[in-house]
């Protein structure tokens, strides 16, 4: 069964500081691995990793993906309080199909 | 606004109702998938449509009944849920899939209470 752990579950940071966000996986066939921001309702799209040690960019965004350590991490540089939100990872397995983690709450005080 | 709409937005229903819950992309996608996020749980996939023909369904009860009459609608009728069905429903599409990984764009949602 395909299993995506992320941590930690919930954290709390003031504006300014930077968060490292973790994402491990186990999955028959990876295709992918994704990241999404929740703040409401719907997941927003926000990195797909398909290659390993390739760093990408958004912003004060970054994430990287380690596959053969099975794990990736996504960085939030100068956090403000618009990143509160639950970070989702996902993987896509070699039948297309997507499993996710638990996702990561950060809350981002002022 | 990411191009998926979901109606309706809310809906509370008893566990003898049958209602059904609609999803409409307008990305030119060929996948749609339904989803089920409940308090503190993963999201869940449910049902996956490829060109209109369903491709997964991740041991979803029978009363949950998916239907895709093209690939830019997808419903889910439902029909004598229990109170543990209640969750939100996320419907998303992405490119489809012949070889190649695209990312999922996502709807709204609809959260569903059974009462």
């Amino acid at each position: 069964e395909d299993k995506v752990v992320q941590s930690p579950l919930s954290l709390v940071v003031h504006e300014g500081d930077t968060v490292t966000l973790n994402c491990s996986y186990e999955v028959t066939n990876f295709r992918s691995l994704l990241w999404y921001k929740q703040e409401k309702k719907a997941p927003t799209f926000l990195f797909m990793l398909t290659s390993s040690g390739i760093e990408k960019k958004s912003g004060r965004l970054s994430s990287i993906l380690d596959k053969k350590e099975l794990f990736s991490i996504l960085n939030i540089t100068a956090t403000q309080t618009g990143d509160s939100a639950v970070y989702l990872c996902a993987v896509e397995s070699g039948d297309y199909k997507l499993s996710f983690g638990a996702g990561t709450t950060v809350t981002v005080r002022a | 606004e990411t191009g998926v709409t979901q109606t309706p937005r809310h809906l509370v229903m008893g566990m003898t109702n049958k209602k059904s819950l609609k999803c409409e992309q307008h990305l030119g996608h060929n996948a749609m998938y339904w989803y089920k996020q409940s308090a503190k749980k993963p999201l869940e996939l449910m049902f996956v449509y490829n060109f209109k023909e369903q491709t997964e369904n991740n041991s979803v009860p029978s009363r949950f009944s998916p239907e895709c009459p093209n690939s830019s609608h997808l419903f889910l009728h439902l029909h004598t849920l229990q109170p543990e069905d209640s969750a939100l429903y996320l419907c998303a599409s992405s490119q489809d899939h012949g070889g190649s990984t695209y990312e999922q764009y996502f709807g709204p949602g609809t959260r569903l209470t059974v009462t």
